[in-house]
């Protein structure tokens, strides 16, 4: 059973650029969540989706955008890079159950330059 | 979400049980406690979590005070492979619908 993918697993951008990041969850899981992380910092939660839309959403301006797709895969999407979005991307997935666990995947590095 | 407070950086021998304490004095009565860990190089993974009682399972064990402030994740017997960074989680009742919130966590280094 293939846990959480993700891809890229490195990216270089440049400021002003945008990005696509892709996520597939674990099997049988419905529920996306995605983190970004700083280097020396604990994950920082962007938002959370169910059913195809976005249920939930941490302190991250609109230039972050997401998807779910029927298959519950998921994209991050960001707008108008900025040097200070240069962090390790995280998606997480779990089932839409009280206190569900989430399984996080490798990460994707994203560099912006 | 209530906060919480743990160690920057913890040391511990091999083979020799590790306490790591998390402080959170601002728990409420519904909320539960998470942990998770953070090899190098990876995404975090899921340790334990629990409310009142002590948990146990393969991975550690989870002791929670009387009065809920303060908690501990022991590792009863360390290996090199534990070395990483452990985030200790508040969740409100409805966890199912939130993200995790999560501080600096504590480095653990493990001497062989």
């Amino acid at each position: 059973d293939a846990g959480v993918t993700q891809s890229p697993t490195h990216l270089i951008k440049t400021r002003g650029q945008q990005v696509t990041l892709r996520c597939s969850p674990k099997s049988g899981h419905d529920t996306v969540s995605w983190y970004q992380q700083a280097l020396g910092q604990g994950p920082q939660f962007i938002f959370q989706y169910y059913e195809e839309e976005e249920r939930q959403r941490g302190n991250f301006p609109d230039r972050f955008s997401g998807h779910q797709f029927p298959n519950y895969s998921s994209e991050l999407n960001v707008n108008a890079l900025l040097l200070g979005d240069s962090a390790l991307y995280l998606c997480a997935s779990s089932f839409n159950t009280f206190q569900e666990t989430q399984y996080f995947g490798p990460g994707t590095r994203l560099l912006v330059l | 979400d209530a906060k919480t407070t743990q160690p920057n950086s913890m040391e511990s021998n091999e083979e020799e049980p590790v306490h790591l304490p998390c402080n959170h004095s601002t728990i409420s009565g519904t909320d539960y406690i998470h942990w998770y860990r953070q090899l190098p190089s990876q995404g975090p993974e899921y340790v334990i979590h629990g409310l009142t009682s002590n948990v146990n399972n393969r991975m550690a064990s989870l002791a929670i005070a009387e009065d809920r402030k303060s908690s501990t994740l022991i590792l009863h017997r360390a290996t090199l492979r534990d070395a990483a960074v452990y985030y200790c989680i508040l969740r409100g009742h409805f966890g199912g619908a939130d993200g995790l919130t999560f501080g600096k966590g504590t480095h653990l280094i493990i001497q062989p």
